[in-house]
């Protein structure tokens, strides 16, 4: 059974540092992995789609890996801005998404 | 603009009184399905349904129905509900052609359901 895992659970960084956020997963049979962006009491914004080829995914200031022999994907989110500040989801996609609990990052100015 | 649209955004209910809450896409997406998000559990899927007609299970499907008479709508169905099902409810499509899953999936923007 698919486990999805993320840590760290949270994070508070001032603007402008370097993130590395992570995420893990049990079954390395996934199609894909996605990462989500959501805000409070909002829905959910897909940033990044990583194929099970892919070992990498860029859009602007966020880059997002794939390691699939060991289970890892990492989201990384160049100088931060207060505008960043949300929950950061993972999903891995075995037939349907399995997410993990979120990273929480608070970006002070 | 290709979305998924919830409707509502946010309701409350009293217990045993049935409620339906709609969901439709624009992307002509064969897949759609339901998710309820609670604090500590994170999301977890209710129904799916892989093209019209076509429904099945997700992990905690107890207490919810769903239909798919049409391919661009997914109404998710409460006949009885009840406290424990007060949570934040997601519904989320994706390109399936072909058994290509492959693809990325596209959520509405949530309805806040609370059941007193």
């Amino acid at each position: 059974k698919q486990e999805v895992t993320q840590i760290p659970a949270a994070l508070s960084v001032p603007e402008g540092e370097n993130l590395v956020l992570n995420c893990s997963f049990t079954d390395s049979a996934i199609y894909n992995l996605q990462w989500f962006r959501q805000d409070p009491g909002k829905g959910l914004t897909s940033l990044l789609l990583i194929q099970s080829s892919q070992r990498e995914q860029t859009s602007g200031r966020l880059n997002a890996s794939l390691d699939k022999s060991s289970g890892r994907s990492t989201l990384y989110i160049a100088a931060s801005q207060p505008g960043d500040s949300a929950t950061y989801l993972c999903a891995g996609n075995t037939d349907k998404l399995i997410f993990g609990t979120g990273t929480r990052l608070q970006v002070f100015p | 603009e290709a979305q998924v649209t919830q409707n509502p955004r946010y309701l409350i209910t009293v217990t045993g009184k049935k409620l339906t809450v709609t969901c439709s896409q624009n992307m002509n997406h064969e897949y759609m399905s339901w998710y309820r998000q609670d604090p500590g559990l994170g999301l977890r899927q209710i129904y799916y349904s892989m093209n019209v007609e076509v429904t099945d299970k997700g992990d905690v499907p107890e207490g919810y129905k769903v239909s798919r008479k049409e391919k661009r709508n997914f109404p998710l169905i409460l006949e009885s509900p009840s406290p424990n099902q007060t949570s934040l409810y997601f519904c989320a499509s994706s390109l399936r052609t072909g058994g290509i899953r492959n693809t990325e999936a596209f959520f509405g923007q949530g309805t806040r359901l609370t059941v007193v």
